[in-house]
């Protein structure tokens, strides 16, 4: 059971360069979240998923592009990378029944020069 | 805007000190408040959470004191330990939607020998 995972760990894009990066969970969760973490800023949420086939706008999403073809994953995507999208990036599952914790993944850590 | 003040930003104990976080809130839509902590390199898990009918849980070393009149709430780490050193957030949640959590900046412990 490897719960959350996300790949890659690290990345380095060039300003304008496209990526997308893969959060997969094997607990059958329903939800799952992505979020970017800054510094002083704590986490903010780009996009979250309801379920297969879903996906909803959170605080930041601009710039971001997700998609949940499959239940146990969830892609985040960046078009163009600008430098303000430098970031740690965490993603995270829970099953749907209320009061229960979020799983988060080790994060991938992008810069964007 | 952030819907959930935390503070301090960081903080340094000694050993066997006690160790207090405090956050603050404006949504009363919110339902459920949970404290996650994370290692440097690791994404955040959960430590301990409360609902807002009850004013107080302890497990273990960890206490959440809860004051709904107030909209705040506080972790307390007893009898503090160089390995809790680490980053806390607190975070609150509105039931259905996604359950999405608002995190707080987070604290920055540090648990000095």
């Amino acid at each position: 059971n490897a719960g959350v995972t996300q790949t890659p760990k690290f990345r380095v894009l060039k300003t304008g360069q496209s990526m997308t990066l893969l959060c997969a969970q094997d607990m059958n969760h329903e939800y799952m979240y992505w979020y970017r973490q800054d510094p002083g800023m704590g986490l903010r949420l780009i996009h979250y998923s309801v379920g297969e086939g879903t996906t909803a706008k959170g605080e930041v999403p601009d710039g971001y592009n997700v998609s949940r073809l499959k239940k146990q994953n969830f892609l985040l995507g960046l078009e163009s990378a600008a430098p303000s999208q430098t970031s740690v990036y965490f993603c995270a599952s829970t099953p749907i029944m209320a009061y229960n914790e979020q799983f988060f993944g080790p994060g991938t850590r992008l810069t964007v020069l | 805007q952030q819907q959930v003040k935390q503070s301090p930003q960081s903080l340094i104990v000694q050993k066997g000190g006690i160790s207090i976080i405090n956050c603050a809130y404006e949504n009363t839509a919110f339902d459920y408040f949970p404290w996650y902590q994370q290692f440097p390199g690791k994404g955040p898990a959960l430590l301990i959470a409360i609902r807002p009918d009850v004013s107080e849980k302890k497990e273990g070393r960890f206490t959440i004191s809860f004051n709904k009149s107030a909209k705040q709430f506080s972790l307390h780490i007893m009898d503090s330990q160089p390995g809790d050193s680490a980053t806390y957030f607190c975070a609150a949640r509105i039931t259905g939607g996604g359950n999405k959590l608002t995190f707080g900046t987070g604290t920055q412990l540090k648990v000095e020998l």
